[in-house]
């Protein structure tokens, strides 16, 4: 199994700034990625992270609002942009370790924008 | 684009109440499917399948996979307080190279 763990855990912010929230694996991992939840809802992928290029975002989610870099093989952060009231969610990041397709989540981070 | 979907949406039991969870999906090309169960942060993983007819068990929980009839049940035994929590089921879409999630069971288990 790989062990994820989140910065911040959660975070009240204001509208219009920005908050980065980065995630750590203990072990290196082959893939990355990055879920919405919102409340009573379940899991939207955001992005899958890739090692040294641009991530793949999904539909309706775009780069200069979710920016997400991944310099290794361990580490991701993922960028809100320019918040507003409606990107207040829980923010997971996830990882599969190999090629099993076990994937498995960080606690999460959430966030509330005023 | 994959899809998957389960039923019952929510689900409320009395302790020692087995419950049957199920999952269906659309898939272009079958890899996995996994199931996790999510109290109030996030999701922990239960089982992952990938063979038909092998059933996969966990103390009172087991889950087992038709990948004729595309779909999956999880089964909890002598359920407790504890099972409370949504149960989500997911697939992995070779296509797009992610994981597509269902909505989740939200089952509620009552002393």
């Amino acid at each position: 199994s790989a062990v994820i763990s989140q910065k911040p855990s959660r975070d009240i912010c204001q509208r219009g700034t920005s908050l980065t929230i980065q995630c750590q694996v203990d072990s290196q991992v082959t893939m990355m990625f990055w879920y919405r939840q919102q409340p009573g809802q379940s899991l939207t992928l955001i992005a899958t992270a890739n090692q040294g290029s641009e991530a793949t975002y999904e539909s309706g989610f775009v780069i200069d609002k979710f920016p997400i870099s991944r310099p290794n093989l361990t580490f991701s952060t993922l960028t809100v942009s320019n918040m507003s009231p409606e990107d207040s969610s829980i923010y997971l990041c996830s990882a599969i370790k190999d090629s099993s397709y076990e994937q498995y989540f960080g606690p999460g981070t959430r966030l509330t924008v005023t | 684009e994959d899809k998957v979907v389960q039923s019952p949406l929510s689900l409320v039991v009395h302790e020692g109440d087995t419950v049957t969870l199920n999952c269906s999906y659309e898939v272009t090309n079958f890899r996995s499917l996994l199931w996790y169960k999510q109290e109030k942060k996030a999701p922990t993983f239960l089982f992952m399948l990938t063979s038909s007819g092998i059933e996969k068990k966990s103390g009172r929980l087991s889950s087992i996979l038709d990948k004729k009839e595309l779909f999956s049940i999880l089964n909890i035994t002598a359920t407790q307080t504890g099972d409370s929590a949504v149960y989500l089921c997911a697939e992995w879409d070779n296509y797009g190279q992610n994981f597509v999630f269902g909505p989740g069971t939200r089952l509620s288990v009552l002393p």
